[in-house]
């Protein structure tokens, strides 16, 4: 049972380009988010899934799309990188009020 | 706006003795709080939660503390163990089916040997 796996737990991007983050879950829950976290600010909330083809808006959504076509993946695209979105990426999954988190993805982008 | 706050940026124990780590909220539609540890380069991890219907939760050295009044919640670690040094998260939920948290900021807990 691998729960959330994250790939690639490492990426370097140069302004302006797209790339797609990673995320599945094995655990056959509904709820699905993206959070990002910097230095002294805590976890904030990018986007959010209830279930296969519903996403949501978190606190910080733009410069990031989403789409949920499975109940397993849910991928983080990134239309055209920013330094302002150099960051650790998280992805988390659940069943209840209990978020299971992946290992996360250490993105810089130059 | 930060809705949940967690004044105290760091914190430092010795083993053995109690970890108070605070937490604060300002949204009263929260009604679920949660702790979550986080290890470097890994992933928060989920310790202990409360409801609103209750004060206390309690599992083994981890007690969650709830007033309501105050919009407090803090975590009570005892013994300290040097295991336990990490950053800790505060989340709240404000009801409803999504599961939606809202964190604060972490404190980094370390417990000197």
């Amino acid at each position: 049972n691998a729960g959330v796996t994250q790939t690639p737990k490492f990426q370097v991007l140069k302004t302006g380009q797209s790339m797609t983050l990673q995320c599945a879950q094995d655990m056959n829950h509904e709820y699905m988010s993206w959070y990002r976290q910097d230095p002294g600010m805590g976890l904030r909330l990018i986007h959010y899934s209830v279930g296969a083809g519903i996403t949501d808006q978190g606190e910080v959504p733009n410069g990031y799309n989403v789409s949920r076509s499975t109940t397993e993946d849910f991928p983080l695209r990134l239309l055209s990188a920013a330094p302002s979105q150099t960051s650790v990426y998280f992805c988390a999954s659940s069943s209840a009020w209990e978020q299971y988190f992946g290992p996360g993805t250490r993105l810089t982008v130059t | 706006d930060q809705q949940v706050k967690q004044n105290s940026p760091s914190l430092s124990v010795q083993e053995g003795r109690i970890s108070i780590l605070n937490c604060d909220y300002t949204n009263s539609m929260f009604d679920y709080f949660l702790w979550y540890k986080k290890y470097p380069a890994e992933g928060p991890t989920f310790l202990i939660s409360i409801s609103s219907i209750k004060d206390k939760n309690e599992d083994g050295r981890f007690t969650v503390f709830l007033n309501k009044s105050a919009k407090h919640l803090s975590l009570h670690i005892v013994p300290s163990q040097p295991g336990d040094s990490a950053v800790y998260f505060c989340a709240a939920n404000s009801g409803g089916s999504n599961y939606k948290l809202t964190f604060g900021k972490g404190t980094l807990l370390t417990v000197n040997p």
